[in-house]
């Protein structure tokens, strides 16, 4: 069975410096995605980056960045000139390219709560 | 478009009350599922439906019911409250060809 681990339970950072956020998992399968989802305290999931893991290529989106290395299984978000806006819990989660019988789940971690200090 | 919508966003039952959770989606998706967060666990599958007319079981499923009579709609029901099922559930949507999942805005519930 797949799992997704992230390590660091609260992250804290400084405006406009650079956080990295940890994100390791386990898996046997070669295809599949890996996600980084926001949540701010309004609850709202929001999709902050995603990775096809058949591309070597890290994933930019604006300020936030993936480190995904493949063969370490990990998939860390890196997040450049932090804003305050971007405080956080921070959900690391992985799914499966095929399904079984056409379903697919998303397993997550426990998440990261970054604290963004003015 | 209003996305993915969960009603209620609060609720407050006493254990052994029932109730369901609401959840509608208006961009035709025919994934739904269910999940619940609780601190230190991240989300966990509760009940997912590939289809209308469609259910299975996720990671969590005791205690939960679920239906599919449309594409757009996938209540959760609660048949018999327990204080175990105090958490923040979400719904979530996506079509069969994308990726990305849509979450709803959740509901905190409590169970006393």
């Amino acid at each position: 069975a797949q799992t997704v681990t992230q390590s660091q339970p609260e992250m804290s950072v400084q405006e406009a410096e650079t956080v990295t956020l940890s994100c390791t998992y386990d898996t046997s399968e070669s295809d599949y995605y890996l996600f980084w989802y926001k949540q701010p305290p309004s609850r709202q999931m929001i999709l902050v980056i995603r990775q096809e893991a058949y591309k070597q290529q890290n994933a930019t989106e604006n300020r936030f960045s993936v480190n995904f290395q493949k063969a370490a299984k990990s998939f860390s978000l890196k997040i450049s000139d932090s804003q305050l806006g971007d405080a956080a819990m921070y959900f690391c989660a992985y799914r499966s390219a095929r399904g079984t019988s056409g379903t697919y789940k998303y397993i997550f971690g426990t998440g990261t709560r970054l604290k963004v200090l003015a | 478009n209003a996305g993915v919508t969960q009603t209620p966003k609060f609720q407050v039952l006493k254990t052994g009350q029932s109730m369901t959770l609401q959840c509608a989606q208006d961009m035709n998706h025919e994934y739904m599922s269910w999940y619940r967060q609780d601190p230190g666990m991240g989300l966990r599958l509760i009940h997912y439906s590939v289809g209308a007319g469609i259910t299975d079981q996720g990671e969590v499923p005791n205690g939960y019911n679920v239906s599919r009579s449309t594409t757009e709609d996938f209540p959760l029901r609660l048949l018999s409250a327990a204080p175990s099922q105090t958490s923040v559930y979400f719904c979530a949507s996506r079509p069969p060809a994308n990726t990305e999942a849509f979450f709803g805005q959740g509901t905190r519930l409590t169970v006393v």
